[in-house]
Formats: C-alpha cells, structure tokens, sequence
C-alpha cells in the first residue's frame, strides 16, 4: 500500500456519461498530481494541484477537470466521454511542490463503451 | 525541450545477465532524475533516483549511471531476475516543476 488511495479501482460507463474518480494523497502532502496512461503508453501529465491550487496543465481535456478540496483529496471529473478516453488513471501525490519523491496510487482503470 | 527520450522500448534479457536502459534529455535545469517500476495493473513506483552532483547511485542491484555532459542517465539492473520483469520508466523535473517521464521500456526477463 502506497498511502495514496484511488476509487473506485475499475469503472466501465457509456460514451456521453461524466465520471468522477477520487484521489486521497499519502499523509503530509500537499501536492496532487493526475496522470492518464492508455494501453501500452507512457504517462501523460493532466493537471497538478497544490494545496488547494491548480499549478500546472498539461494536456488536459477542455471534457475534464479538477480539483483539490480542504482536505486535500482530489477529484478528476471526466465528462462527455468518449471511447478514446478509455485509459488508466493515476494521481499521484508529494510533499513539496515539487515533483521529486512523487507516490502513485494504484490507479482507476475506466473502460468507456 | 521538456522531453525525456528514453530506449529501447523493449527488452528481452536472460536471467542473471545484465538490463540496460538509456534516457537523454535536452533541458539543462533538470536536477532530479528517478526511475520508476510498472507492473501490469499496479501503479508506478519509485525505484532509485539521482541528482547532478554525483555520478552513480547504487541501490541493491540496480544502478543508475549519470553522465551530466551528455545529458543522458541509465538505469542498470544487475543480475536481472524474472521478477524484475516490468515496465521501466525514467523521468526528470527541475525547481517546483512537475516531473516529465520518458516513454517507458518493457523489460521481459527469461527463466
């Protein structure tokens, strides 16, 4: 167990539908990172939060969005899916804001048909 | 310039040789350079890391080589074990930047 906790672990919806999936970040950190990685790829960087506040986009959807509460847990809202969209999704979570020493969590594996 | 081109994609290594994989990056601010280890399913994990003040790195039976000059990092794996058998990831980042990965390699080590 990492300490970073992704849900649900597998999701199966329809094209058009909105999915929300949950990230809770190892104890003590502040920094949130999400990740999509389709089959057989590398890890695509989608956005970075940071206590509270969005620090970085990268090739994040206009269909998705983000974002970290008070408690620090984050939220990757995926909305209007499509097929392509089918993918693994991690977060991953430090303690500075600064992208050495990131924890993965064990992913969301979404299926979209 | 935020690229970190890594190869091969894939390996194929007999168990007890030797598994090498190669990373080259362009952005000279890069300071932090981990690897990490991806098995089907799982989430990536940190393996071993290095910064621009040393050379090598040595953590059990994986190394990583660092040759600031040519602006490129290695990850070896000594007396590589079926169990090792996994996805490899390299990556870097600089200041308060998010880490950039490389593209992976798919290391397959035969019985």
């Amino acid at each position: 167990d990492s300490g970073v906790t992704q849900t649900p672990k597998h999701l199966i919806t329809a094209t058009g539908q909105r999915v929300t999936l949950r990230c809770s970040p190892r104890s003590g950190d502040l920094s949130v990172y999400w990740y999509q990685q389709s089959l057989d790829q590398g890890l695509q960087f989608l956005i970075h939060y940071y206590n509270g506040e969005e620090r970085a986009k990268g090739n994040i959807l206009e269909r998705f969005s983000a974002q970290q509460f008070p408690d620090l847990h984050s939220e990757l809202n995926l909305s209007s899916l499509e097929l392509g969209d089918s993918a693994l999704y991690f977060c991953a979570s430090s303690a500075r804001d600064r992208g050495d020493g990131y924890t993965f969590g064990s992913g969301t594996r979404l299926t979209v048909v | 310039q935020q690229q970190v081109k890594q190869s091969p994609q894939s390996l194929i290594v007999q168990k007890g040789g030797i598994s090498i994989i190669n990373c080259a990056y362009e952005n000279t601010a890069f300071d932090y350079f981990p690897w990490y280890q991806q098995f089907p399913g799982k989430g990536p994990a940190l393996l071993i890391a290095i910064r621009p003040d040393v050379s090598e790195k040595k953590e059990g039976r994986f190394t990583i080589s660092f040759n600031k000059s040519a602006k490129q990092f290695s990850l070896h794996i000594m007396d590589s074990q079926p169990g090792d058998s996994a996805t490899y990831f390299c990556a870097a980042n600089t200041g308060f930047q998010k880490l950039v990965f490389g593209t992976g390699t798919r290391l397959l080590v035969s019985p």
